[in-house]
């Protein structure tokens, strides 16, 4: 069965500063990987994704995730924080054995401090 | 933004009564999903449907059913609410396919039972 553990339920860096988000999965066969953000009253709206191919994926608002299965990670990182980036982030894991099945981390809560 | 709505968008209901929330998408997606949202649990699977009448049990169906009649419409019952079930519920799609294997979520319905 598949899981997902985000170390840090909330997160604050200053404005300007490296953002590590921290996703670690379980899963007994290749992994599907994703990190959404959320901001207030809204819903979830996909920020990267990992399937297949490049281990290094690129994602909206400068954010990027590097898969490594070595690690069973999945990390979040962006070099600069904006004040925008204020939110919610969850990543989630699937793969094509789950019926499309996704299993969502607990949700890191990031802040940013001027 | 994926065309996807729910209705109804804030809810208020007693203990004891139906309640029916609706998700519409405009998508043609074969698959829909609906989740609950609780502080610290992340996102929870609640039921799935992977084609008209077929639908399938997530990790926190007790209390809840689901039917799907129209590839558009995916409905989520609470026969008789309880305050445990006090909840912010997303709905997502998600076409399946390796290409565009995401989910999309809509923007949530606020349920709380009093």
């Amino acid at each position: 069965a598949q899981s997902v553990t985000q170390l840090g339920s909330h997160v604050s860096v200053s404005e300007g500063a490296l953002v590590l988000l921290r996703c670690n999965y379980s899963s007994s066969v290749p992994p599907y990987l994703f990190w959404y953000v959320q901001y207030p009253n809204q819903g979830l709206q996909l920020l990267l994704k990992y399937t297949t191919g490049a281990t290094l994926v690129k994602g909206i608002n400068g954010f990027e995730a590097e898969f490594k299965k070595s690690e069973t990670s999945f990390h979040l990182t962006k070099p600069s924080a904006h004040m925008s980036d204020a939110a919610e982030y969850f990543c989630a894991v699937s793969d094509q054995s789950t019926g499309n099945q996704f299993y969502f981390g607990t949700g890191t809560s990031l802040t940013v401090i001027p | 933004d994926a065309g996807i709505t729910q209705s109804p968008r804030h809810k208020v209901t007693e203990t004891g009564t139906p309640v029916t929330l609706r998700c519409h998408q405009t998508e043609n997606h074969r698959y829909m999903y609906w989740y609950r949202q609780d502080p610290g649990h992340g996102l929870r699977l609640i039921h799935y449907s992977y084609g008209v009448k077929d639908t399938d049990k997530g990790e926190v169906s007790d209390g809840y059913s689901v039917s799907r009649s129209k590839t558009e419409d995916f409905l989520l019952t609470l026969e008789s609410a309880t305050s445990s079930q006090t909840s912010v519920y997303f709905c997502a799609i998600s076409d399946g396919t390796i290409i565009s294997y995401e989910q999309y979520f809509g923007p949530g319905t606020r349920l709380t039972v009093t």
